[in-house]
């Protein structure tokens, strides 16, 4: 059975770093791209970032580009989100998910499977 | 970037009606589209991809049809179990998901 676990997440003043992480069961973590998705409180999804199955290509919305970097650990079987100069407006509930193809090279497919997210609270 | 647009915003049916969301990219995308299925607290849930191709375990009456910037979701005959967000995703360039359709009880 896949499982995505999201920990990391909190409350952090604003210009303040966190970093997120996903645990990743029951598949060959590094066959598979993996994401970042968002949903801020009462709003509709927002991709955040992918990366592919051996890290070399990697892409951002660019609401976080600069500020954030994503990354993975095939050895450990899991995938982080480091979350800089944090903002009001990156208040938000943080979904792993997998891509759905094996080594996909260009920026992603559909998402077969998520966490069930993490929550980020970026306030003073 | 690719802008996703997904009309209408909300939608009010019954059960038993025919419903259709669709979904416009600001360029073409082929036919690298999905669709999600989200409940309240819960994750999305996949049911369509590349545009037409039914997810497995999806029931038979979510359908997907379009290519190039013009996608749309089809319910036949809502259930009570349909009443819920739905969400367009491309996938041509990165990913851009539009910002959601919330089907509710009329």
């Amino acid at each position: 059975e896949v499982q995505l676990v999201e920990s990391g997440g909190g409350l952090v003043q604003p210009g303040r770093s966190l970093r997120l992480s996903c645990a990743a069961s029951g598949f060959t973590f590094d066959d598979y791209a993996m994401h970042w998705v968002r949903q801020a409180p009462g709003k509709g999804l927002e991709w955040v970032s992918g990366i592919s199955w051996n890290s070399g290509n990697i892409g951002y919305a660019d609401s976080v580009k600069g500020r954030f970097t994503i990354s993975r650990d095939n050895a450990k079987n899991s995938l982080y989100l480091q979350m800089s100069s944090l903002r009001a407006e990156d208040t938000a509930l943080y979904y792993c998910a997998k891509d759905s193809v094996v080594g996909a090279t260009k920026g992603g497919y559909y998402f077969d499977y998520w966490g069930q997210g993490t929550l980020v609270t970026v306030s003073s | 970037d690719i802008q996703m647009t997904q009309s209408p915003s909300t939608l009010s049916a019954s059960v038993g009606d025919r419903v259709t969301i669709t979904c416009r990219a600001s360029q073409s995308i082929s036919i690298w589209l999905a669709w999600y299925q989200q409940k309240p607290a819960k994750a999305p849930k996949l049911l369509i991809y590349k545009a037409s191709s039914l997810e497995s375990g999806v029931p038979s009456r979510f359908s997907g049809s379009g290519s190039g910037t013009e996608f749309t979701l089809t319910i036949s005959s809502l259930q009570p179990d349909d009443f819920a967000t739905y969400y367009c995703q491309q996938y041509n360039s990165y990913s851009t998901f539009g910002q959601g359709t919330k089907v509710e009880i009329k």
